[in-house]
């Protein structure tokens, strides 16, 4: 069966720090790959999605960049965090064909302080 | 632009109550449009899509092209039916994946 991994649960960066967070699929191949900030009052919003490895459409603009380095990994990074980038941070996979299902990480807590 | 607007940040009724969580979307073709939902504690997962034509949980979903509407509804109110909903549309042909803003249902006793 597939599942989701994304780490750390939570976490708390100063002002300025960079930023790493992983998120590794396992059970499928090529699947697509998602990160959403879910804030309140804002819902949950797409930040990034890659259909394939080096394949990144960033959907806005930000402090914020992804990559794919491997079929199944998916990585959200910062070289400076900002205090607005604080958050609650999701990765998501679904397959590739058209109407499937989207499963989720268990998100991580950002604090930016 | 795909966009997905869910206009009520928080609904609240009675259990037994009918429910109508509502949701709008803009797509220039046809889109896949699903509803997930989030409960207290939980992960985010899918509740029913509009392709499937399925109630789950006593939920029922119609797609309206002409009013680009898929509210969903159920009849009746149960108490472990509060949590976050969320509406979300896909492109038939794209790997895209957009949500709207989510309601909190609340079932009170």
């Amino acid at each position: 069966s597939q599942t989701i991994h994304q780490w750390p649960a939570t976490l708390v960066q100063p002002v300025g720090s960079p930023l790493s967070l992983e998120c590794t699929v396992e059970g499928t191949s090529n699947p697509n790959l998602y990160w959403y900030r879910q804030a309140a009052g804002r819902g949950l919003q797409l930040l990034f999605y890659s259909v394939g490895i080096g394949q990144i459409s960033s959907e806005v603009p930000q402090n914020l960049s992804a990559s794919r380095p491997q079929d199944r990994q998916f990585i959200l990074s910062s070289k400076k965090l900002l205090l607005s980038d604080s958050g609650f941070y999701l990765c998501a996979w679904s397959e590739l064909t058209a109407n499937t299902e989207a499963f989720f990480g268990q998100g991580t807590r950002l604090t930016v302080v | 632009a795909q966009r997905v607007t869910q206009p009520e940040k928080l609904l609240s009724v009675f259990k037994g109550a009918p429910v109508e969580l509502k949701c709008n979307y803009s797509y220039s073709g046809s889109p896949e449009l699903f509803w997930y939902v989030q409960y207290s504690r939980q992960r985010l997962q899918l509740l029913l899509r509009h392709i499937s034509r399925e109630s789950i949980k006593g939920f029922t979903a119609d797609l309206n092209k002409g009013e680009t509407s898929f509210h969903l509804k159920k009849p009746f109110a149960q108490e472990e039916d509060s949590a976050m909903y969320y509406c979300a549309l896909s492109g038939r042909n794209t790997g895209k994946l957009i949500f709207g803003q989510g309601t909190t249902l609340q079932v009170k006793p």
